[in-house]
């Protein structure tokens, strides 16, 4: 498997416009996650699904954020209408667990808002 | 609720010296403890982890870590660093699956950047 592919690796956008970052998860893993890195937040826990359902969205950050899985190899992370403080990294990870063995983490995107 | 504390943000370290990285939890139950590693410009990568068992765990390049209950700890050491561990090591925790709803999601720390210079 090439492990878990996100897309597009940079992204730079102006303030106010929509921005989809895409996620294909390992196959076969039941489990996705959407992260986001800062310099003064480190790593943050967005949402997470389980079997393509939202388990968790507490960690979005505020309505401008929206995640959705129609499939078991596809997620999107939306952020519509996008602002400077945004701009960050975003990866996406997925497992195949129920004992916490392990999460596989993509390269990331790398977010910036102008 | 569980925490982790990773007290340096930065170790500067010389190629072939011994280096420890510091991890420090809060938790009311037990948990897993989990060392991951990013390397410049990609994700994150296991290093290595504590389920049960020997208190002592091992990666493929070196590094091992030892859970101490009675610390709450969970420190990474390498004996001899090489240039390209230079990266940033997450330490990261979360309590086991439950029997029913699975997957309990890992709380990471702030992270330590490792500068291994010639």
């Amino acid at each position: 498997d090439a492990g878990v592919i996100q897309s597009p690796r940079h992204e730079v956008t102006e303030m106010g416009q929509e921005v989809t970052l895409r996620c294909k998860p390992i196959s076969g893993h039941d489990y996705l996650f959407w992260y986001r890195q800062t310099m003064m937040r480190g790593l943050e826990l967005l949402i997470y699904f389980n079997n393509n359902v939202p388990i968790d969205d507490s960690g979005m950050p505020e309505d401008r954020f929206s995640a959705k899985m129609p499939n078991a190899s596809f997620s999107t992370l939306k952020i519509q209408p996008s602002e400077p403080r945004d701009s960050a990294v975003y990866f996406c990870a997925s497992s195949l667990t129920t004992t916490n063995t392990e999460a596989f983490f993509g390269q990331g995107t790398r977010l910036t808002v102008v | 609720a569980q925490s982790v504390t990773q007290l340096d943000s930065q170790v500067p370290v010389f190629e072939e010296a011994p280096v420890e990285l510091r991890c420090n939890y809060s938790s009311s139950v037990s948990v897993y403890l989990f060392w991951y590693v990013q390397y410049p410009n990609q994700g994150l990568q296991l290093l290595l982890k504590y389920l049960s068992g020997s208190t002592l765990v091992e990666s493929i390049n070196g590094f091992e870590a030892e859970f101490n209950k009675s610390q709450t700890s969970f420190h990474l050491r390498k004996p001899s660093v090489h240039i390209s561990d230079t990266a940033e090591y997450f330490c990261a925790v979360s309590p086991p699956a439950r029997v029913n709803t699975g997957f309990q999601k890992l709380v990471f720390g702030t992270g330590t950047r490792l500068l291994v210079s010639p």
